[in-house]
């Protein structure tokens, strides 16, 4: 059975670091282009920042803007998100997300179920 | 404000047909094909319910089909259940640096 299982979520004060893992079973992992998407509370999807498979390229919204990093071990079958200099309005639970058929880390089938990460003081 | 627009809201009778419509602009929808649509009810994460504009992912029931025109993609769902009301969103891949963009959201009710 394909699976995401996601962790690292937590309470952490503004201006703070957070590194979230996503662990992938039941799929050739490095086959597939992975992306984070996060969803604030009572809010819409957002996309955040995805991931080729070999993890040669990556992709990140504007609003990032140098604060996350994406990256993956495809030996650990894991895909991680490093979450830098966080802001209240990045409060959100955020998904792990396989993609449909291939590199381009922009169609997703399977998702995990999510990580919440809150930002206060 | 989410960058591809969708309405807030649309409601639909048992057996009925409804669309949503998804629309964007010729940097996102109107030049990509990368269209998808996801269900999500309450609580849960996201399905993929169709991808590259029209695509169905196998699992997927035959009453849900996609669509486009211009800069505008459309969701149809016919013969409504009730098993169907949820949020439904749709994506687009994007011209600018950002690679993907998500719809605002809409919320379906069977009545």
């Amino acid at each position: 059975e394909v699976q995401l299982l996601e962790s690292g979520g937590g309470l952490v004060q503004p201006g703070g670091s957070l590194r979230l893992s996503c662990a992938a079973s039941g799929f050739t992992f490095s086959s597939y282009a992975m992306t984070w998407v996060r969803q604030a509370p009572g809010k819409g999807l957002e996309w955040v920042s995805g991931i080729s498979g070999s993890g040669g390229r990556t992709y990140h919204a504007d609003f990032v803007k140098g604060r996350f990093t994406i990256s993956r071990d495809n030996s650990k079958n894991t895909l991680y998100l490093q979450l830098n200099s966080l802001r209240a309005e990045d409060t959100a639970l955020y998904y792990c997300a396989k993609d449909y058929v291939g590199n381009i880390p922009d169609t997703f089938d399977v998702w995990g179920q999510g990580t919440m990460v809150t930002v206060s003081s | 404000q989410s960058a591809l627009t969708q309405p807030a809201s649309v409601s639909g009778s048992p057996g009925q047909s409804i669309t949503i419509s998804c629309t964007g602009t010729s940097s996102d929808v109107g030049s990509h094909n990368s269209v998808s649509w996801y269900q999500q009810h309450p609580g849960k994460a996201p399905k993929l319910m169709i991808s590259d504009v029209s695509n169905r992912p196998s699992g997927v029931s035959n009453r849900f089909s996609g669509s486009k025109s211009g800069n505008t993609a459309s969701l149809t769902i016919s013969g409504l259940q009730a098993e169907d009301e949820a949020d439904y969103y749709c994506s687009s891949d994007t011209s600018s640096s950002t690679l993907v963009v998500f719809g605002g959201g809409t919320k379906l009710t069977v009545l």
